[in-house]
């Protein structure tokens, strides 16, 4: 069963704009995770936030997670074309749970 | 280090043919990983290996699915007998140490079964 939904699940932005991505999910894990997919490629790791973090950010990308909403989301500042992709927030369990739990993505385009 | 490696890229067979999906994880990684993705389910965990030995099975979807790790630089993912559901993209991925670090993907394999 899908544990992660992101919203929206499209968007389309112009380049240089910010593009904003939410995740929420259902229980309760160690830690969240994003990951890039480009068309017909594999998935990419962006960045990991733990269960006992708010905020991280590494480059153009900050992700947030507020684990009393089951909630997270992911900024990109200053799109680039290439930043075209679909993103994908995933979670893992608490009780030693190692696989992931991948939510059906974001789609985000962004406009040169 | 070439990253996880996945063969073959695409696979096109006939309902009822045998198909075997192969994965080569990154060196020193001690988890092994395999999902699936289709449009309707999205990235779904198939099963997954610790050390060569296998932890879940919990999401392969049907005893025609089998999956192995002879040793710590190769698995396989085989169906038995294919069927037409069976069609989307199977992804590898390995792992080293705990689940703080993240997971490696390899390219994938295409699979469309006819």
């Amino acid at each position: 069963s899908q544990q992660g939904e992101e919203d929206p699940q499209a968007l389309s932005i112009q380049e240089g704009e910010n593009a904003t991505m939410n995740c929420s999910y259902k229980t309760s894990i160690n830690n969240l995770q994003w990951y890039r997919q480009n068309s017909g490629r594999g998935l990419v790791h962006l960045i990991l936030i733990r269960s006992n973090e708010r905020e991280k950010h590494s480059g153009r990308l900050r992700v947030t997670l507020d684990t009393s909403k089951k909630s997270s989301s992911l900024l990109i500042t200053a799109s680039r074309a290439a930043d075209t992709a679909s993103y994908f927030c995933a979670t893992d369990g608490r009780g030693g749970a190692d696989g992931l739990t991948f939510g059906k993505g974001t789609h985000l385009i962004i406009q040169p | 280090d070439a990253g996880v490696i996945q063969s073959p890229r695409h696979e096109v067979t006939e309902m009822g043919q045998e198909v075997t999906l192969r994965c080569k994880p990154i060196s020193g990684h001690d988890y092994l990983f395999w999902y699936r993705q289709t449009m309707m389910r999205g990235l779904e965990l198939l099963i997954y290996f610790n050390n060569n030995v296998p932890i879940d099975d919990s999401g392969m979807p049907e005893d025609r699915f089998s999956a192995k790790m002879p040793n710590a630089s190769f698995s396989t993912l085989k169906i038995q007998p294919s069927e037409p559901r069976d069609s989307a993209v199977y992804f590898c991925a390995s792992r080293e140490g705990s689940s703080y670090n993240e997971q490696f993907f390899g390219p994938g394999t295409r699979l469309t079964v006819l």
